[in-house]
């Protein structure tokens, strides 16, 4: 399968630990995305690479969240100190570089996660 | 924030019928996404409309753009019920970097 993967797919943890949650996109895909998704909501943009440079970071992304792409291939999205309001689905999506149909997002199934 | 909002925000339609769902946006764009997501996964891409059409078919698809009025519409005929799903409007900003911004989602259920 050569479509985005996401690990894990689900994550419990106790509020104040730290998680990181990995995305391996579509190989040719340079740019690559995390979202953030609570129940009933649309995905929210948290932040956004082109190759290994992270080119812009929402400001909903508070100093707790950091996020990696090494070598411009796989992701990881770290929060540290996790709190209960942290708990949503982490979504990753790529995506080519180009005019139009080569923009479109190809989505990862997401990393649902609980903070309890 | 949200850079739409999607109309209805829920719609329960018996299968055969047809499923219309607006989204309105904020900004200029370049072109206009829709995608459907099933419960519990990630979001699917379903079509792109570009600034410049008005109106694009795909399949039992179909979607339409009013740039005057900053909306889209999507049409779905002869809905089925495995259509069941959310369906969310998404469109990249135009300026400095490229993100997609979505809107808020109607959640269509298909009765069978």
């Amino acid at each position: 399968d050569t479509g985005v993967s996401q690990n894990p797919r689900h994550k419990i943890t106790k509020r104040g630990q730290n998680v990181t949650f990995r995305c391996d996109p579509i190989s040719e895909h340079n740019r690559l995305y995390w979202y953030r998704q609570t129940l009933g909501q649309g995905p929210e943009f948290l932040t956004y690479f082109q190759n290994e440079a992270q080119l812009e970071k929402s400001r909903l992304l508070s100093d707790r969240f950091s996020a990696e792409r090494p070598k411009g291939s796989f992701s990881t999205l770290e929060i540290q100190r996790t709190e209960q309001g942290d708990s949503a689905m982490y979504l990753c999506a790529s995506s080519l570089e180009g005019e139009g149909a080569r923009e479109k997002l190809f989505f990862g199934s997401g990393t649902q996660l609980s903070v309890l | 924030s949200q850079q739409g909002e999607e109309d209805p925000q829920a719609l329960s339609i018996q299968e055969g019928e047809n499923a219309t769902m607006n989204c309105s946006y904020k900004t200029s764009i370049n072109n206009l996404q829709w995608y459907r997501q099933n419960s519990g996964r990630g979001l699917v891409h379903l079509i792109l409309i570009r600034s410049n059409e008005r109106e694009k078919h795909s399949g039992r698809l179909r979607v339409t753009l009013d740039t005057s009025k900053k909306s889209s519409s999507l049409l779905i005929t002869a809905s089925r019920a495995a259509d069941t799903a959310s369906y969310f409007c998404a469109t990249p900003t135009t300026s400095g970097t490229y993100k997609y911004i979505f809107g808020t989602g109607t959640r269509l259920k298909v009765l069978a």
